[in-house]
């Protein structure tokens, strides 16, 4: 099983602040790390598909990249809608699994 | 567009099976190469992919839930569904269906959730 480790675990942001997280794979994934944005008592929504193409309708804020065992999802200028747990997701093997998130929080 | 609906009882004993159901609305679930999974969430906590079906009944399981895990398909009824047996309190979770859809990016293929279900929550309690 393919071990996803995202940093940090918890980030304080102010409004229009760069926010990077890292999701590092215990393998080689090639593209297939997909992020995901799910807010309180709300499901995950796709942002960022096949390591750094967004996903439709998804703000040009977040973009993604890196390949093999490292990813970075990025958002430019954060906006108080963005406070969310982001999660990174690897479909390179089975069983799928997920990194156990990160949790951006708006100061 | 697509949507997912889950449905299910929202309470379960230990030792029994838990038993919900994905509606899939908007679209077709046949036709392109687009899998259907199952993904749980202990509150509080991360997600777990559970498991996925294919239209023709092509299954593939997480093997920490194999052995008691059952996801079937109607595709008639636009329907798919997921089994868990003998229950217990560490099964207490958000479970949410999802479609894992075939994208393509030049010559290479790759699967990705791009549609779930608002999720329904299960709890194992006597």
């Amino acid at each position: 099983e393919i071990v996803l480790t995202q940093s940090p675990d918890f980030q304080s942001v102010t409004p229009k602040e760069k926010v990077t997280i890292t999701c590092r794979a215990s393998q080689s994934i090639g593209n297939s790390l997909h992020w995901y944005q799910q807010k309180p008592d709300q499901s995950p929504k796709l942002l960022i598909k096949y390591a750094s193409q967004s996903f439709s309708g998804v703000p040009s804020r977040f973009s993604g990249s890196g390949s093999g065992t490292d990813f970075t999802l990025t958002i430019n200028s954060l906006e108080a809608e963005d406070a969310a747990t982001y999660y990174c997701h690897q479909s390179s093997s089975l069983p799928q699994t997920f990194g156990q998130g990160t949790k951006v929080e708006i100061k | 567009q697509v949507q997912l609906q889950e449905s299910g009882p929202g309470l379960v004993k230990p030792s029994q099976t838990l038993s919900l159901t994905c509606t899939v609305s908007g679209g077709s679930m046949s036709g392109n190469n687009d899998y259907w999974s199952w993904i749980r969430q202990p509150a509080g906590k991360g997600l777990e992919w559970i498991g996925r079906i294919y239209t023709s009944g092509r299954t593939n399981y997480n093997p920490s839930l194999r052995s008691r895990v059952t996801i079937s398909v109607d595709t008639s009824k636009s329907q798919f569904s997921l089994k868990l047996s003998s229950v217990t309190a560490a099964d207490t979770a958000v479970y949410y269906c999802a479609r894992d859809r075939e994208f393509s990016y030049g010559y290479y293929y790759y699967y990705s959730m791009d549609v779930w279900g608002q999720g329904t929550t299960v709890t194992v309690s006597s």
